[in-house]
């Protein structure tokens, strides 16, 4: 079955940029799924990051715009997670997930934890 | 984009039925009938639940049911059994390909 795998530093410092991977297993990022980072701070919600298109069209939260790149990796059948200018307030559990266009959330990494401190 | 609206806790006793809300706007859940849910067991990822408002994705039980009324979806559990404690979250796409999570909702089972 499909599965995703995220990878990256567990520590960041303040004001760096965070960058995380997500490797698919058993089935082609350029197939025509959407593919999204989910966060989830300490003991709180989820929060939808961003998407990418099989295409690879982007769409982002307003509130993280301005920081957030999302970007396919095709040859490695992957894709990538960068988060700039982060702050302790980016601490979180940061999930990649493959998403049915404009629907639902179908299959989960397990999750990496993210934390910014010096 | 403002998070949707859920209880922060409910509970309710082994087999009994109990439901969660999950409150948006017209933008969002009153809008487009996709709405999804995910239960998260502790130290887990979400698992789809329910999608389109009241699918169930195969291999999910019949005792987790969803439904929608203007602005709010619903979640209800019949049944409850003690591996059902768990968060769970209601999920909206919101337009231009975005989606809106709600705050969760910790269901203890007595």
């Amino acid at each position: 079955q499909v599965q995703l795998q995220e990878s990256g530093p567990g520590l960041v410092k303040p004001s760096e940029t965070l960058s995380l991977t997500c490797a698919v297993s058993n089935y082609s990022i350029t197939s025509g799924y959407f593919w999204a980072w989910i966060r989830q701070h300490p003991g709180k919600g989820l929060e939808w990051v961003g998407s990418i298109s099989h295409s690879g069209r982007t769409y982002y939260n307003p509130s993280l715009k301005s920081r957030v790149t999302i970007s396919l990796e095709t040859s490695k059948n992957q894709f990538s997670l960068r988060l700039s200018s982060v702050t302790a307030a980016d601490t979180a559990v940061f999930f990649c997930v493959r998403v049915f266009p404009d629907n639902y959330m179908d299959v989960w990494g397990k999750g990496t934890t993210v934390t910014v401190s010096s | 984009q403002s998070a949707l609206t859920q209880p922060a806790s409910v509970s309710g006793s082994l087999g009994q039925s109990i439901t969660i809300s999950c409150t948006g706007t017209s933008s969002d859940v009153g809008n487009y009938n996709l709405v999804s849910w995910y239960q998260q067991l502790p130290g887990k990822a979400p698992k789809l639940l329910i999608y389109e408002v009241t699918k169930r994705p195969s291999g999910v039980s019949n005792r987790f049911s969803g439904s929608k009324s203007g602005n709010t979806a619903s979640l209800t559990m019949s049944g409850l059994q003690a591996e059902d404690e768990a968060d769970y979250y209601c999920c909206s796409y919101a337009g231009f390909s975005t989606w809106v999570f709600g705050g969760g909702t910790k269901l203890t089972v007595l």
